[in-house]
């Protein structure tokens, strides 16, 4: 299996500060089709996983742009610029190369 | 505009047969390249993949649980399924299901609470 090790486990940020988030894959994410398949989820309080980043730094509809996704086949990461109340909640990171799929362990994003 | 939803029978016994019910709408699992994936979340846990289905019918479970597995589809009612033999307590969780396209899982179900208890 891809395992996926996401560091910090939690961060604590002042409101309008920038957050990032680090995402690390045992095997490469990079298919030969070009594509990395790695992806980006926030679950707010209560509720289910939402898609941010899909294939490594495309934002999915209606996230705002103050989030973006960057990494090589085996690093990524989440940076969320000017962080709102609203983006307080649990960040996954996780792969669709192949089966089984996987995600990280989460990491809790706070407000100071 | 696609949307999916669980349902389960909420609370069963040590033993029993777990059976999971994704109904959807707003795309189609006959549909080149969809899929539906199953994946659950223990109470105040991370994600944990589960199984998943695709538009040819082709499977795949995850091999911790996969002899314990079964997933299907009802195409033309819109509809995935998921049964899980021989439950304990280890198994109690909010049970997802997510579309899977080009996209990645771009949309997810609100989820089911499934307590295993005697």
């Amino acid at each position: 299996d891809i395992v996926m090790t996401q560091a910090p486990l939690s961060v604590s940020v002042t409101p309008g500060e920038s957050a990032s988030i680090s995402c690390r894959s045992s095997k490469s994410l990079l298919h030969s089709n070009g594509i990395t398949y790695v992806y980006w989820y926030l679950q707010k309080p209560g509720k289910s996983p939402q898609l941010l980043i899909y294939r490594m730094s495309n934002l999915a509809s209606g996230v705002p742009d103050r989030f973006s996704g960057s990494g090589s086949e085996t690093d990524f990461t989440l940076k969320i610029s000017r962080v709102e109340a609203e983006d307080v909640g649990i960040y996954y990171c996780g792969q669709l190369l192949e089966n089984p799929y996987t995600f990280g362990a989460g990491t809790k994003l706070e407000l100071k | 505009q696609v949307t999916l939803k669980e349902s389960g029978p909420g609370i069963l016994q040590p033993s029993q047969t777990l059976s999971l019910t994704c109904t959807f709408s707003g795309f189609s699992l006959s549909t080149y390249g969809m899929g539906v994936g199953w994946i659950r979340q223990p109470s105040g846990k991370g994600l944990e993949w589960l199984a998943n289905i695709w538009w040819d019918d082709d499977k795949y479970y995850n091999p911790s649980l996969k002899n314990r597995l079964t997933i299907s589809k009802d195409t033309s009612n819109n509809q995935a399924f998921l049964k899980i033999t021989n439950v304990d307590t280890a198994d109690t969780a909010t049970y997802y299901c997510a579309r899977i396209g080009g996209g990645g899982l771009a949309y997810w179900g609100q989820g089911t609470l499934v307590t295993v208890s005697s």
